[in-house]
């Protein structure tokens, strides 16, 4: 089956400093993916979506220079968490949609968990 | 706006029981539906989608789920519960560009 994978898996770094999370399909080409973001015991909230080559999409309310978004090929799509402070810390998860089938499959990646200090 | 609700937060099943998990939705028209399995270290993965035509849905692992137009819900159930079903579950509501509003999960406990 289609795979996504993120790393690093889990992350801590201190206030200040960026983070930048991989999202990669790994055995199809992603032309969207999309990027949520997990509070403990809550929802997947929708973050942004990323299309190669061009810019993300980002949802209302999410900040578009704090979560910087690049999708430079159809197997990767990267996110930096610029000057994280302790309230990003949170678990972020990707998914990519193939671009042979149809918009309905989003394949996920297993998370990322930041701990910003 | 679409919504989605998830009644229960919690839910402790026996072994071999049976085991329903409830969805309603709120939108405008007919959304597209999916349930989700979340394990420890695992990404979410796809059990059972609902775009049209018949309203019982069958999925992976012996789940299935049933949409119903008049009640806007997605119940999702299984017969007879495995310890490894055990996991947090979602439901989603996905609208015209395939964007996914997520309930809030229900977490399965599975007792021997």
């Amino acid at each position: 089956g289609a795979v996504v994978s993120q790393h690093p898996s889990r992350v801590i770094c201190k206030s200040g400093t960026s983070v930048k999370i991989e999202c990669r399909s790994l055995d199809f080409q992603a032309t969207t993916m999309f990027w949520y973001r997990q509070f403990p015991k809550k929802s997947l909230m929708l973050m942004a979506t990323s299309n190669e080559g061009s810019k993300a999409t980002y949802e209302q309310g999410v900040e578009k220079d704090k979560f910087l978004i690049n999708h430079a090929s159809l197997t990767l799509s990267t996110l930096t968490v610029t000057s994280a402070h302790p309230e990003d810390s949170s678990f972020y998860i990707c998914s990519a949609e193939p671009s042979d089938r149809g918009k309905e499959t989003q394949y996920f990646g297993p998370g990322t968990r930041l701990l910003v200090l | 706006a679409q919504s989605v609700t998830q009644p229960d937060i919690h839910i402790t099943v026996s072994e071999g029981a049976s085991l329903e998990l409830r969805c309603n939705y709120s939108y405008g028209a007919t959304p597209y539906l999916f349930w989700y399995v979340q394990s420890p270290g695992q990404g979410l993965q796809l059990l059972l989608k609902y775009f049209s035509g018949d309203t019982l849905v069958q999925g992976i692992k012996g789940f299935e789920a049933e949409f119903k137009r008049s009640q806007s819900s997605f119940n999702l159930r299984k017969p007879s519960v495995h310890w490894s079903d055990a996991a947090e579950y979602f439901c989603a509501v996905g609208v015209n560009d395939y964007k996914l509003s997520f309930g809030a999960g229900t977490t399965v406990t599975v007792r021997a």
